[in-house]
Protein backbone atom coordinates (compact mmCIF):
# COMPACT_ATOMS: atom_id res chain seq x y z
CA UNK A 1 0.00 0.00 0.00
CA UNK A 2 1.28 3.74 -1.00
CA UNK A 3 2.12 5.94 2.23
CA UNK A 4 0.06 8.76 0.29
CA UNK A 5 -2.95 8.11 -2.33
CA UNK A 6 -4.42 10.18 -4.43
CA UNK A 7 -6.70 10.19 -7.61
CA UNK A 8 -4.19 11.28 -10.00
CA UNK A 9 -7.02 12.20 -12.25
CA UNK A 10 -7.32 14.34 -14.65
CA UNK A 11 -10.70 15.87 -12.46
CA UNK A 12 -12.04 18.77 -14.40
CA UNK A 13 -14.49 21.44 -12.54
CA UNK A 14 -16.59 24.48 -14.51
CA UNK A 15 -15.34 27.64 -13.60
CA UNK A 16 -16.88 29.06 -10.66
CA UNK A 17 -17.94 25.54 -8.62
CA UNK A 18 -16.05 23.94 -5.82
CA UNK A 19 -13.46 21.59 -6.66
CA UNK A 20 -12.86 18.60 -4.24
CA UNK A 21 -9.19 17.00 -4.17
CA UNK A 22 -8.66 14.32 -1.71
CA UNK A 23 -6.00 12.26 0.10
CA UNK A 24 -5.63 8.99 2.44
CA UNK A 25 -2.19 7.97 3.59
CA UNK A 26 -1.48 4.99 5.84
CA UNK A 27 0.62 5.63 8.92
CA UNK A 28 -1.33 6.59 11.98
CA UNK A 29 1.42 8.50 13.54
CA UNK A 30 1.43 10.95 10.37
CA UNK A 31 1.33 14.08 12.09
CA UNK A 32 1.25 17.10 9.78
CA UNK A 33 -0.32 17.27 6.16
CA UNK A 34 0.62 19.74 3.27
CA UNK A 35 -1.29 20.51 0.15
CA UNK A 36 0.85 21.76 -2.45
CA UNK A 37 0.29 23.31 -6.23
CA UNK A 38 2.24 22.65 -9.34
CA UNK A 39 1.91 24.17 -12.19
CA UNK A 40 3.01 22.40 -15.39
CA UNK A 41 6.54 23.32 -15.79
CA UNK A 42 7.04 24.86 -11.98
CA UNK A 43 8.34 23.36 -8.61
CA UNK A 44 5.47 22.79 -5.97
CA UNK A 45 4.32 25.87 -4.21
CA UNK A 46 2.45 25.20 -0.80
CA UNK A 47 -1.33 26.18 -0.39
CA UNK A 48 -2.30 24.91 3.25
CA UNK A 49 -0.95 23.16 5.99
CA UNK A 50 -2.96 21.63 8.67
CA UNK A 51 -2.69 19.26 11.58
CA UNK A 52 -5.38 19.30 13.83
CA UNK A 53 -8.75 17.97 12.87
CA UNK A 54 -11.37 19.64 11.42
CA UNK A 55 -11.74 22.40 8.90
CA UNK A 56 -9.06 24.84 8.41
CA UNK A 57 -9.94 27.65 5.99
CA UNK A 58 -7.60 30.42 3.85
CA UNK A 59 -9.27 32.28 1.32
CA UNK A 60 -11.37 30.51 -1.05
CA UNK A 61 -9.18 27.22 -0.15
CA UNK A 62 -10.43 24.85 2.73
CA UNK A 63 -8.39 21.80 3.90
CA UNK A 64 -10.18 19.17 5.75
CA UNK A 65 -8.39 16.66 8.38
CA UNK A 66 -9.84 13.36 9.92
CA UNK A 67 -7.35 11.57 11.48
CA UNK A 68 -9.68 8.61 12.31
CA UNK A 69 -10.38 7.75 9.12
CA UNK A 70 -6.53 9.02 7.96
CA UNK A 71 -8.35 11.34 5.50
CA UNK A 72 -7.17 15.05 4.45
CA UNK A 73 -8.90 17.10 1.64
CA UNK A 74 -8.71 20.36 0.03
CA UNK A 75 -11.46 22.22 -1.00
CA UNK A 76 -11.58 25.33 -3.41
CA UNK A 77 -14.41 27.70 -3.59
CA UNK A 78 -15.15 29.62 -6.33
CA UNK A 79 -13.09 27.37 -9.07
CA UNK A 80 -11.03 29.75 -11.51
CA UNK A 81 -9.15 28.51 -14.68
CA UNK A 82 -5.75 30.34 -12.88
CA UNK A 83 -6.36 27.25 -10.27
CA UNK A 84 -5.98 24.44 -13.28
CA UNK A 85 -2.87 22.59 -11.88
CA UNK A 86 -1.45 19.56 -9.98
CA UNK A 87 -2.28 19.59 -6.52
CA UNK A 88 0.37 17.53 -4.39
CA UNK A 89 -0.78 16.32 -0.80
CA UNK A 90 1.93 15.62 1.95
CA UNK A 91 1.99 13.60 4.62
CA UNK A 92 5.09 14.72 7.67
CA UNK A 93 5.83 11.67 10.28
CA UNK A 94 6.08 11.92 13.24
CA UNK A 95 9.91 11.55 14.19
CA UNK A 96 10.68 11.64 10.27
CA UNK A 97 11.94 14.59 8.98
CA UNK A 98 10.77 14.34 5.48
CA UNK A 99 7.66 15.02 3.57
CA UNK A 100 6.03 12.26 1.42
CA UNK A 101 4.43 12.96 -1.27
CA UNK A 102 1.23 11.00 -2.82
CA UNK A 103 0.95 11.08 -6.74
CA UNK A 104 -1.12 14.55 -7.11
CA UNK A 105 -4.14 14.90 -8.92
CA UNK A 106 -4.27 17.36 -12.22
CA UNK A 107 -7.21 19.59 -11.81
CA UNK A 108 -8.74 21.36 -14.61
CA UNK A 109 -11.39 24.30 -14.27
CA UNK A 110 -12.96 24.59 -17.64
CA UNK A 111 -14.05 28.47 -17.72
CA UNK B 1 15.61 37.34 -4.37
CA UNK B 2 15.28 33.71 -4.87
CA UNK B 3 15.02 31.69 -1.98
CA UNK B 4 16.16 28.37 -3.32
CA UNK B 5 18.02 28.91 -6.45
CA UNK B 6 19.51 25.65 -8.09
CA UNK B 7 21.51 25.40 -11.31
CA UNK B 8 21.29 24.30 -13.95
CA UNK B 9 17.56 24.62 -15.19
CA UNK B 10 18.38 22.15 -17.96
CA UNK B 11 20.73 19.52 -18.27
CA UNK B 12 20.70 17.35 -21.29
CA UNK B 13 23.72 14.87 -21.35
CA UNK B 14 24.73 11.35 -22.77
CA UNK B 15 24.67 8.19 -20.82
CA UNK B 16 27.38 7.34 -18.85
CA UNK B 17 28.71 10.78 -18.09
CA UNK B 18 29.19 12.52 -15.15
CA UNK B 19 27.49 15.95 -13.81
CA UNK B 20 26.35 18.38 -10.72
CA UNK B 21 23.38 19.92 -9.82
CA UNK B 22 23.86 22.83 -7.40
CA UNK B 23 21.40 24.52 -4.93
CA UNK B 24 21.66 27.14 -2.82
CA UNK B 25 19.02 28.97 -0.50
CA UNK B 26 19.13 31.69 1.33
CA UNK B 27 16.16 31.27 4.08
CA UNK B 28 18.63 30.32 6.99
CA UNK B 29 16.95 27.26 7.09
CA UNK B 30 18.72 24.22 8.36
CA UNK B 31 17.38 21.53 6.47
CA UNK B 32 17.90 20.36 2.83
CA UNK B 33 16.78 17.96 0.77
CA UNK B 34 17.02 16.32 -3.11
CA UNK B 35 13.31 15.23 -4.27
CA UNK B 36 13.06 13.14 -7.98
CA UNK B 37 10.36 14.11 -9.66
CA UNK B 38 9.35 11.27 -12.37
CA UNK B 39 7.55 11.42 -15.75
CA UNK B 40 4.52 10.89 -13.82
CA UNK B 41 4.58 13.60 -11.33
CA UNK B 42 5.40 11.49 -8.61
CA UNK B 43 8.23 13.53 -6.27
CA UNK B 44 10.50 10.92 -4.31
CA UNK B 45 12.64 11.99 -1.36
CA UNK B 46 16.28 10.93 -2.28
CA UNK B 47 18.19 12.61 0.33
CA UNK B 48 18.18 15.17 3.39
CA UNK B 49 20.69 16.91 5.05
CA UNK B 50 20.65 19.00 8.65
CA UNK B 51 23.16 21.54 9.03
CA UNK B 52 25.98 19.81 6.71
CA UNK B 53 24.76 16.27 8.16
CA UNK B 54 23.25 13.69 6.13
CA UNK B 55 20.54 12.39 7.61
CA UNK B 56 18.47 10.73 5.12
CA UNK B 57 19.47 8.46 2.43
CA UNK B 58 16.56 7.14 0.21
CA UNK B 59 17.99 3.35 -0.70
CA UNK B 60 19.33 5.84 -3.82
CA UNK B 61 21.71 4.13 -6.26
CA UNK B 62 25.45 5.13 -5.06
CA UNK B 63 25.98 7.01 -8.29
CA UNK B 64 23.98 9.68 -6.40
CA UNK B 65 26.22 11.52 -4.10
CA UNK B 66 25.08 14.43 -1.95
CA UNK B 67 27.63 17.12 -0.66
CA UNK B 68 26.86 20.08 1.58
CA UNK B 69 29.38 22.08 2.16
CA UNK B 70 27.61 24.44 4.40
CA UNK B 71 24.22 25.02 5.82
CA UNK B 72 23.06 27.01 2.56
CA UNK B 73 24.55 24.43 -0.48
CA UNK B 74 23.95 21.19 -0.90
CA UNK B 75 24.88 20.04 -4.78
CA UNK B 76 23.72 16.66 -6.04
CA UNK B 77 26.71 14.83 -8.40
CA UNK B 78 25.45 11.80 -10.52
CA UNK B 79 28.47 9.59 -12.15
CA UNK B 80 27.78 7.01 -14.92
CA UNK B 81 24.45 8.60 -16.26
CA UNK B 82 21.76 6.17 -17.00
CA UNK B 83 18.39 6.64 -19.41
CA UNK B 84 16.24 5.99 -16.02
CA UNK B 85 18.16 8.86 -13.89
CA UNK B 86 16.26 11.54 -16.71
CA UNK B 87 13.59 13.02 -14.41
CA UNK B 88 13.27 16.89 -12.45
CA UNK B 89 15.29 16.91 -9.70
CA UNK B 90 13.96 19.32 -7.03
CA UNK B 91 16.16 20.72 -4.02
CA UNK B 92 14.10 21.68 -1.26
CA UNK B 93 14.43 23.74 2.43
CA UNK B 94 13.01 23.93 5.45
CA UNK B 95 13.17 25.49 8.77
CA UNK B 96 15.26 24.21 12.06
CA UNK B 97 13.64 21.01 12.99
CA UNK B 98 10.98 21.08 10.58
CA UNK B 99 8.22 22.49 12.48
CA UNK B 100 4.71 20.98 12.85
CA UNK B 101 3.24 22.98 9.86
CA UNK B 102 6.27 24.17 8.31
CA UNK B 103 6.31 23.00 5.00
CA UNK B 104 9.40 22.88 2.31
CA UNK B 105 10.26 25.02 0.10
CA UNK B 106 11.28 24.03 -3.17
CA UNK B 107 13.96 25.69 -6.07
CA UNK B 108 12.56 25.63 -9.79
CA UNK B 109 13.89 22.53 -10.60
CA UNK B 110 16.62 20.36 -12.74
CA UNK B 111 15.34 18.80 -15.80
CA UNK B 112 17.90 16.29 -16.42
CA UNK B 113 17.68 14.28 -19.87
CA UNK B 114 19.75 11.66 -20.87
CA UNK B 115 20.25 10.38 -23.98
Amino acid sequence: QKEVEQNSGPLSVPEGAIASLNCTYSDRVSQSFFWYRQYSGKSPELIMSIYSNGDKEDGRFTAQLNKASQYVSLLIRDSQPSDSATYLCAVKVQGAQKLVFGQGTRLTINP
Amino acid sequence: DTAVSQTPKYLVTQMGNDKSIKCEQNLGHDTMYWYKQDSKKFLKIMFSYNNKELIINETVPNRFSPKSPDKAHLNLHINSLELGDSAVYFCASSQPGGGLTSGYTFGSGTRLTVV
